[in-house]
């Protein structure tokens, strides 16, 4: 199981912290991701990170590259997302789920609202 | 933006088999990297419908197929049930972009 928490409203330029709190398998052998879903839009990939076993390391999406860091507690079983200098086209329901290829389990999503 | 290419909608009556195309690259699904589906029903998560190009996780529904050959990959839907009304997604991997991609989305309406 996957749960998200952390959303909210925030002003452009603004930061702001995502949670992802992991249940019923082995976090610390999973490789997790962050994706994306603006209002009445399709689906975005936004990040990845490995395990820490395949060396822990992280990719972005090119529109979030430079300002959206991905990391990892194994030993809460906790994802994060770090959204610093966020924009308007931010706004969307971020969703954590685990990764091997396909994105086998999802959680239900946060929504971030980035306005003025 | 999404890199694989999918209609925007498809239709069929009840009992109707429905198909739904995701085109893509040589450097995504012409690479030889999988094309994994997911369903998404109104206000939900998605979930994963197919993985593997033809591989249906345990409770899916084997009137659910998908196909790949080339730079495209296919889903099909036989015997079209009011339940199957969502949109559905084709994911990948593209090597150019260093990322996972998903296709643009089709929203499947029941008649």
């Amino acid at each position: 199981q996957l749960v998200e928490s952390g959303g909210g409203l925030v002003n452009p330029g603004g930061s702001l912290k995502l949670s992802c709190a992991a249940s019923g398998f082995t976090f610390t052998n999973a490789w997790m991701n962050w994706v994306r879903q603006a209002p009445g839009e399709g689906l975005e990939w936004v990040g990845r990170i490995k395990s820490k076993t395949d060396g822990g390391t992280t990719a972005y999406a090119a529109p979030v590259r430079g300002r959206f860091t991905i990391s990892r507690d194994d030993s809460t079983n906790t994802l994060y997302l770090q959204m610093n200098s966020l924009k308007t086209e931010d706004t969307a329901v971020y969703y954590c789920t685990t990764v091997a290829g396909q994105m086998a389990s999802w959680g239900q999503g946060t929504l971030v609202t980035v306005s003025s | 933006q999404s890199v694989l290419t999918q209609p925007p909608s498809v239709s069929g009556a009840p009992g109707q088999r429905v198909t739904i195309s995701c085109t893509g690259t040589s450097s995504n699904i012409g690479a030889g990297y999988d094309v994994h589906w997911y369903q998404q029903l109104p206000g939900t998560a998605p979930k994963l419908l197919m993985y593997g190009n033809t591989n249906r996780p345990l409770g899916v529904p084997d009137r659910f197929s998908g196909s790949k050959s080339g730079t495209s990959a296919s889903l099909a839907i036989t015997g079209l049930q009011a339940e199957d009304e969502a949109d559905y997604y084709c994911q990948s991997y593209d090597s150019s972009l260093s990322g996972y991609v998903f296709g643009t989305g089709t929203k499947v309406t029941v008649l």
